[in-house]
């Protein structure tokens, strides 16, 4: 199957600076990535969508200009939280969407744990 | 009231049970069910995909929908304690926006 990477697995930092998190499709061209939150004993949460080369759509509630998402190319999307906060502490997972699939399925990546002190 | 909704369990069992998940949905312009399941800090991975009513076998797990109902099962035939997980319903209209529920913690017991 098709392959998801995230990178840090797990982040700790200072509350007030930002974090970046990575997200790359290894084998396959995604036009479409999604971005999750998800809290312990919780479901995953979708923040955003962003698809190649354009803005992302993020959800009702979410702060685009406190979660940056960049999807610079078909295989790289990133996630910034900037000036991170204690409430900001989750686990982040991102997802991408094969262009030609008619299944429309999402490739988890493995997540990103974050907390900040 | 949430779309999908989902028993948080937890559920546990003894080895070689059965094991039946639900959720149910309101909306009735979801078309494609999905299970999920997700080791603990691990990402979902896919366990079965369907887009009709009836029944999806593959190997121990059986995927479930009836939509008049809008209820969606899975079903775990002869459970292995590697089948200790949380499992994820997911549920989507006709873009690729997924829906999911709270998600079910099973355990089997050795």
């Amino acid at each position: 199957g098709a392959v998801v990477s995230q990178h840090p697995s797990w982040v700790i930092c200072k509350s007030g600076t930002s974090v970046k998190i990575e997200c790359r499709s290894l084998d396959f061209q995604a036009t479409t990535m999604f971005w999750y939150r998800q809290f312990p004993k919780q479901s995953l949460m979708l923040m955003a969508t962003s698809n190649e080369g354009s803005k992302a759509t993020y959800e009702q509630g979410v702060e685009k200009d406190k979660f940056l998402i960049n999807h610079a190319s078909l295989t790289l999307s990133t996630l910034t939280v900037t000036s991170a906060h204690p409430e900001d502490s989750s686990f982040y997972i991102c997802s991408a969407r094969f262009s030609r699939d008619r299944r429309n399925e999402q490739f988890f990546g493995p997540g990103t744990r974050l907390t900040v002190l | 009231q949430k779309e999908v909704e989902q028993d948080p369990g937890p559920l546990s069992v003894p080895e070689g049970a059965i094991v039946s998940l639900n959720c149910t949905y309101s909306n009735s312009a979801f078309q494609y069910f999905m299970w999920y399941r997700q080791y603990s800090r691990k990402g979902p991975e896919l366990l079965m995909y369907t887009y009709s009513s009836g029944n999806k076998e593959d190997g121990r797990f059986t995927a479930q929908v009836d939509k008049s109902s809008k209820y969606i099962s899975l079903f775990i035939r002869d459970s292995q304690p590697s089948d200790s997980a949380t499992y994820l319903c997911a549920i989507r209209a006709s873009g690729s926006r997924l829906t999911f529920g709270e998600g079910t913690q099973l355990t089997v017991n050795p």
